[in-house]
């Protein structure tokens, strides 16, 4: 079946722009994870949804950052006035949590640079 | 602060030997502990992961090693070949091991020479 997709891949934007990132999980996963990974670097958790409900955001940077999932399904990561820093792979992972165990699925990512 | 401490960052293994990467945890709340393997312009892709309920599972040619008391674990690839360089993530979770956040680390750069 298909895998967890995002959407764009590649994203240049000005910095200032607002940027919206997508997030489709593989069907039925009901827990869904977005993670930003720099280059060399492990993937570093921003937030979770279990359906369309956040529940942990704590790894969000600050209040530029948002993410909603308000059908339990697809997701966007919302940046507002984007800064330099905001460049990196940013991941979305998902998981079905069945068989008790937290097995995250994560997707090709989408490459933001920030101008 | 870094939850959990990945070594050695990069590793050169002739094919056929066995390649050794080894994690450390502070927080005895994790419950569960998975390895991902990157490759490039690729996302993690999951390996292998244990419980600590066990001390070791092997799946082919690659056995997760954990030790509870020293919280540490490791992988082990038995017969490296060159289409498992990659690079290895260790990570661990803390909610039940159902859900919840993964903290990863650093990352080891694996090179199988032919």
């Amino acid at each position: 079946g298909a895998g967890v997709s995002q959407s764009p891949r590649y994203k240049v934007t000005k910095r200032g722009q607002d940027v919206a990132l997508r997030c489709d999980p593989i069907s039925g996963h009901v827990s869904l994870y977005w993670y930003r990974q720099a280059l060399g670097q492990g993937p570093e958790f921003l937030t979770y949804f279990n359906y369309e409900a956040q529940q942990d955001k704590s790894g969000l940077p600050n209040d530029r950052f948002s993410a909603e999932r308000p059908e339990g399904s697809i997701s966007t990561l919302t940046i507002q006035r984007t800064e330099q820093r905001d460049s990196a792979m940013y991941r979305c992972a998902s998981s079905s949590a069945s068989r008790g165990v937290n097995e995250q699925y994560f997707g090709p990512g989408t490459r933001l640079t920030v101008t | 602060q870094q939850q959990v401490k990945q070594s050695p960052q990069s590793l050169i293994v002739q094919k056929g030997g066995i390649s050794i990467i080894n994690c450390a945890y502070e927080n005895t709340a994790f419950d569960y502990f998975p390895w991902y393997q990157q490759f490039p312009g690729k996302g993690p892709a999951l390996l292998i992961a244990i419980r600590p309920d066990v001390s070791e599972k092997k799946e082919g040619r690659f056995t997760i090693s954990f030790n509870k008391s020293a919280k540490q674990f490791s992988l082990h690839i038995m017969d490296s070949q060159p289409g498992d360089s990659a690079t290895y993530f260790c990570a661990a979770s803390d909610r039940g091991s159902t859900l919840g956040r993964l903290y990863f680390g650093r990352g080891t750069q694996l090179t199988v020479w032919p």
